[in-house]
């Protein structure tokens, strides 16, 4: 079961534009959600996160927004850089039912072209 | 601060081997641990979480383990891999809720 979904497997874009990641969850339990970015061999680095009492955060180039209604977030990274390339998990975790897991997306390879 | 340790960071083990990954935390104490894989082509999947001593949540049922003998130490165990086995490897630890921070991770291949 499959809770958190990233439906775009990769994702390719020009330096200077905008990149958008987007992210779907389909356990309301979920109130607290992170972005990560990994690097081939390497383990998943933290980026954003947002809790569900707050629709957008934002950090430098990087903007999270979260729309509960639609049960979906999303990354945007303005301007991507190509350094940016890598893949990009959603995650998310639900603390209200004390559960302790966290749940990832299947990822999103971003690919930022010079 | 915090950190993690993963090893070893390669494994190449026969099918029907077992299999001993360990990761330990510094900087912290009665942290969330948890074990993720990650197949080739594929998202992180939680395998074991934990969240205090002896205390192990599975997620997916297979023929892996895991134990956390001490509060800063867990362990991923196999009796005998498969060749479905082989991936990477991820150990994380986290304060909940907040963020995960992850090990280097251990590439198995089981050949």
């Amino acid at each position: 079961d499959q809770q958190v979904k990233q439906n775009s497997p990769s994702l390719s874009v020009q330096e200077g534009r905008i990149s958008i990641l987007n992210c779907d969850y389909t356990n309301s339990m979920f109130d607290y959600f992170l972005w990560y970015k990994k690097y081939p061999a390497e383990g998943p680095t933290f980026l954003i996160s947002i809790s569900s009492i707050k629709d957008k955060n934002e950090d430098g180039r990087f903007t999270v927004f979260l729309n509960k209604s639609a049960k979906h977030l999303s990354l945007h990274i303005v301007p991507s850089q190509p350094g940016d390339s890598a893949v990009y998990f959603c995650a998310a975790s639900a603390s209200g039912m004390g559960n302790n897991d966290m749940r990832f997306g299947a990822g999103t390879r971003l690919t930022v072209k010079p | 601060s915090q950190t993690i340790h993963q090893w070893p960071a390669t494994l190449v083990q026969p099918v029907g081997s077992p299999l001993s990954l360990e990761c330990t935390v510094e900087g912290t104490s009665n942290p969330n641990l948890y074990w993720y894989r990650q197949a080739a082509g594929r998202g992180l999947q939680l395998l074991f979480y934990s969240v205090g001593i002896g205390q192990i949540s599975s997620e997916v049922p297979q023929n892996l383990s895991a134990s956390r003998p001490q509060d800063r130490q867990f362990i991923l165990s196999s009796k005998k891999l498969l060749l479905s086995d082989s991936g990477f490897y991820l150990c994380a630890w986290s304060t909940f809720p907040g963020q995960a921070f992850f090990g280097q991770g251990t590439r198995l291949t089981v050949v």
